[in-house]
C-alpha cells in the first residue's frame, strides 16, 4: 500500500491552523469499521511520537489540538492553533498490510 | 512507564552483520508487538519488521526479509534484531518500537500502533 502525504512542506505563523493531507493506494477501512491509519511526529532530533492511532484517536498526552480524520483512502490530521513545539515532519502510516509511511511533511515557523 | 533503551551506535564494514538490542526500562514486551523502522540519512521513515510474540507472528519488508533474524531472550524484555550481508545501503538509524495490544471493534480484532520508541542506534556500513 502506497501513502503519499501533501504538501512536503508546510510553513506556518503561530496561532494559524494548519492542515496536512494523506492518501492511501487502497481503503485502509477495516471490516472492523475502524480505518487503520495512524501520525507521527518526528521533532528535530528525537524519534518519532505517537499522535493518533485508528484514524482518529489522539494518543496518550496528546494536546487537543490535533485531531484526525477521514476515512477509506483519503485521511487528514489538523492543528487547530500551531505552536513553535509542533516544529518537525509528520508521518502518516498505513496499518492494514504490515506498514508503509507516507513520505513525510516538514512543518516549520514561518 | 515502559521506556525503550537501544545499544550504542556501531560502524561495520560492508558485507559483515550487526545486531542492535531493545531493552524495554519498566515492562515487557510479553502481549505487546515489537517494530523495527530505520531512518537512512535526511530519509523519511522505513517500516522493516512487525512482531508479536504472543501469537509467535512476524511480518518482513521485501528489503531485508531474506536476510534479518529477530530475536528476545526469555525474560521478553530485551529484543533484538541483526541484519547481515550489509551494504552501505544499509546505513541508517535504527529504532525500536513497542505496540501496546488494544481491542477495538465487535470482535475485538487486536491493534498495535507504535507507542513507545527507543532512541535510535545509528549503524554505519563503510569499507
Amino acid at each position: 500500500i502506497v501513502m503519499t502525504q501533501s504538501p512536503l512542506s508546510l510553513p506556518v505563523t503561530p496561532g494559524e491552523p494548519a492542515s496536512i493531507s494523506c492518501r492511501s493506494s487502497r481503503s485502509l477501512l477495516h471490516s472492523n469499521g475502524y480505518n487503520y491509519l495512524d501520525w507521527y511526529l518526528q521533532k528535530p532530533g528525537q524519534s518519532p511520537q505517537l499522535l493518533i492511532y485508528l484514524g482518529s484517536n489522539r494518543a496518550s498526552g496528546v494536546p487537543d489540538r490535533f485531531s484526525g480524520s477521514g476515512s477509506g483512502t483519503d485521511f487528514t490530521l489538523k492543528i487547530s492553533r500551531v505552536e513553535a513545539e509542533d516544529v518537525g515532519v509528520y508521518y502518516c502510516v498505513q496499518a492494514l498490510q504490515t506498514r508503509s509511511f507516507g513520505q513525510g511533511t516538514r512543518l516549520e515557523i514561518q | 512507564q515502559v521506556q525503550l533503551v537501544q545499544s550504542e551506535a556501531e560502524v561495520k564494514k560492508p558485507g559483515s552483520s550487526v545486531k542492535v538490542s531493545c531493552r524495554a526500562s519498566g515492562g515487557n514486551f510479553r502481549s505487546s508487538a515489537i517494530f523495527w523502522v530505520r531512518q537512512a540519512p535526511g530519509q523519511g521513515l522505513d517500516w522493516l519488521i512487525k512482531s508479536i510474540p504472543m501469537f509467535s507472528l512476524t511480518q518482513y519488508a521485501q528489503t531485508v526479509r531474506d536476510r534479518v533474524k529477530i530475536s528476545a531472550d526469555k525474560s521478553m524484555t530485551t529484543a533484538y534484531l541483526e541484519l547481515n550481508s550489509l551494504t552501505s545501503e544499509d546505513t541508517a538509524v535504527y529504532y525500536c518500537a513497542r505496540g501496546e495490544q488494544k481491542t477495538v471493534g465487535d470482535n475485538e480484532d487486536y491493534y498495535y500502533a507504535m507507542d513507545v520508541w527507543g532512541q535510535g542506534t545509528t549503524v554505519t556500513v563503510s569499507s
